[in-house]
């Protein structure tokens, strides 16, 4: 079955970029309708979604965040990263990387996250 | 941006109790839009229900959903000791992919 784990820094300076990265097992990133997606998780708060992003480079990302997201997948390595430039303490959350799997018809797909990582908590503080 | 809006968002029950938990979309949506994750203290997230009705593989059958146009539920017909936990729903029709704010069950 497929599996994800997040990696990365716990600690962040302010200012600086959030580099984190998901790595696949158990399937392959470069096959399939899915799209790969980065959710993230304050302290106490309820869940928010950054980004997703397809084998193929379709993308798409929260427009509060979208000038400071980018987001890449790896085909070689199996894995799909998230950078998140000019952090600030607002930035500070649990980050989990999930699969969206398709369900219904080509073109008019639905999608749902069906598989999560563990999560990778980060801080942001000098 | 569609706007997800739950409730309550908390409540109280005890071990059997029939829970419902209601989920608003800012517009209308397509059910099969509409899903719903159960996430425990610590946890990640794990989805329960997608496309508002249909089971995830291995989720008890106490689970389920229904709703359409804006109003969405999540029921759970006989509440189990570990279901106490929060719950989140989530529309897939239009980027940003929004979440509920929660509903956290609580034992009473």
């Amino acid at each position: 079955q497929v599996q994800l784990q997040e990696s990365g820094p716990g600690l962040v300076k302010p200012s600086e970029t959030l580099s984190l990265t998901c790595s696949v097992s158990g399937g392959s990133v470069g096959s399939g309708n899915y799209y790969w997606s980065w959710i993230r998780q304050p302290p106490g708060k309820g869940l928010e979604w950054i980004a997703y992003m397809s084998h193929s480079g379709s993308t798409n990302s929260r427009l509060s965040l979208k000038s400071r997201v980018t987001m890449s997948v790896d085909t070689s390595k199996n894995q799909f990263s998230l950078k998140l430039d000019s952090v600030t303490a607002a930035d500070t959350a649990m980050y989990y990387c999930a699969r969206a799997a398709p369900t219904g018809n080509y073109p008019y797909y639905s999608y749902y996250m069906d598989v999560w990582g563990k999560g990778t908590k980060v801080t942001v503080s000098s | 941006d569609i706007q997800m809006t739950q409730s309550p968002s908390s409540l109280s029950a005890s071990v059997g109790d029939r829970v419902t938990i209601t989920c608003r979309a800012s517009q209308s949506i397509s059910s099969t839009y509409l899903n719903w994750y159960q996430q425990k203290p610590g946890k990640a997230p794990n989805l329960l229900i997608y496309a508002a009705s249909s089971l995830e593989s291995g989720v008890p059958s106490r689970f389920s959903g229904s709703g359409s146009g804006t109003d969405f539920t999540l029921t759970i017909s006989s509440l189990q000791p570990g279901d106490f936990a929060t719950y989140y729903c989530q529309q897939t029709y239009s980027a940003p992919l929004n979440f509920g704010g929660g509903t956290k069950v609580e034992i009473k």
